[in-house]
Order: C-alpha cells, then sequence, then structure tokens
C-alpha cells in the first residue's frame, strides 16, 4: 500500500517563529488532507489540499501532486497551536484515508 | 458546521464485556468510519460504511463489528473487551469517496 511519511515526527517554536512541516507520498493521490490534533484528541480539519496552495489565516497548504509531497506552512505560531499535525492521502479506488505517523508541534513563550 | 459526535469521552470496561461505541453525523453523509489510535502507530481503520446497512473491513477489523442501521448512526461493537483493544476510538464521516473526512472528538476507552 502508499508509504505516507511526515518530517520531522517534533517541531519546538517559541511563540512567533514560522514553520514547514512535509508529507512525502509513494503513490499518486486522489485527496490529501491536513489535520491538526489539539491535546484533548480532537482531529480539526485544515486543508484539503489533492494539489494546488490554499491558504487560511496563518496557515497555508501546498501540495505538489507530481513530486507527490505536500507542505504546510504555519506563521507567527501561537501557543494554541499546539498538538499533532496529520496528513492523510486517499488513493485510486480506495475509499479510506491512509495517514501518516504525524509531526508533534510544541510553541512554547 | 459538520458535526460527529460520539456517545462517550471516556469509557472503562472489563475483559470479556461487550462494548458499544455509538456515532452519530448530522450531514446526511453516505460514508462513516472508525479508526483506533494508538502511540507510535497512528491511526488505523477499523471499519468503514458507504451506505445503510453496508459495510467493509478496515485494515484491523479483527475482535470487532459493526453495525448500520441508519445513515445518520455508525456504531462500533467490541463483542468481548480483551485489554489490547485499550485505545482512543475516531469516527469520521464524509460525503464522496474524494471527500474530507470529518471527525468526531473521539472515545477514550479502557479494558481492565
Amino acid at each position: 500500500g502508499i508509504q505516507v511519511e511526515q518530517s520531522p515526527p517534533d517541531l519546538i517554536l517559541q511563540e512567533g517563529a514560522n514553520s514547514t512541516l512535509r508529507c512525502n507520498f509513494s503513490d499518486s493521490v486522489n485527496n490529501l488532507q491536513w489535520f491538526h490534533q489539539n491535546p484533548w484528541g480532537q482531529l480539526i480539519n485544515l486543508f484539503y489540499i489533492p494539489s494546488g496552495t490554499k491558504q487560511n489565516g496563518r496557515l497555508s497548504a501546498t501540495t505538489v501532486a507530481t513530486e507527490r509531497y505536500s507542505l504546510l506552512y504555519i506563521s507567527s505560531s501561537q501557543t494554541t497551536d499546539s498538538g499533532v499535525y496529520f496528513c492523510a492521502v486517499l488513493t485510486g479506488t480506495a475509499s479510506k484515508l491512509t495517514f501518516g505517523t504525524g509531526t508533534r508541534l510544541q510553541v512554547t513563550l | 458546521d459538520v458535526k460527529v459526535t460520539q456517545s462517550s469521552r471516556y469509557l472503562v470496561k472489563r475483559t470479556g464485556e461487550k462494548v458499544f461505541l455509538e456515532c452519530v453525523q448530522d450531514m446526511d453523509h453516505e460514508n462513516m468510519f472508525w479508526y483506533r489510535q494508538d502511540p507510535g502507530l497512528g491511526l488505523r481503520l477499523i471499519y468503514f460504511s458507504y451506505d445503510v446497512k453496508m459495510k467493509e473491513k478496515g485494515d484491523i477489523p479483527e475482535g470487532y463489528s459493526v453495525s448500520r442501521e441508519k445513515k445518520e448512526r455508525f456504531s462500533l461493537i467490541l463483542e468481548s473487551a480483551s485489554t489490547n483493544q485499550t485505545s482512543m476510538y475516531l469516527c469520521a464521516s464524509g460525503r464522496l469517496r474524494t471527500d474530507t473526512q470529518y471527525f468526531g472528538p473521539g472515545t477514550r476507552l479502557t479494558v481492565l
């Protein structure tokens, strides 16, 4: 099956810093989503982005489908950005998402 | 806004008990999913359903069954709970095969 790798696995930032999270996948995809899991376990949709670039406030994402990667940019990070960020992909005729192992982000004061 | 709710946030059960986890979505989505999340293993799909009374096995269906009698409700059943089923269980729903999935708040199940 498809492999989804995220980097870095852990990231510590000071408040106000910018960061880039990466998601590499091993096959072509029909769907790619970025999620943020908050400290209470809730998975929150950030982007649905099988290709191209999208922005939502301080967050933006870019997927280059032909090169099989996606990037999530966080600018001016805040402590509320802490948590785990997952990318997940859907391929071919399958209906199920395959998740990456996540990037754990901690934003400190 | 899409809302996916799960019956309990925290649940403690004993080995051998039958456990029901319920998930309800309010957006008329065709697809519903059950995942479990474990440290170091990420999210793994247990079962999913693309229509009422339809179900398909995910990656780790052993020890679980599901029920979808109504479009908005998808239940996960542990027939005889075991300690290795202690985990965080997450339900999700979505409209189309390629559409975004929306997650509930999760149920943290402990089996003693």
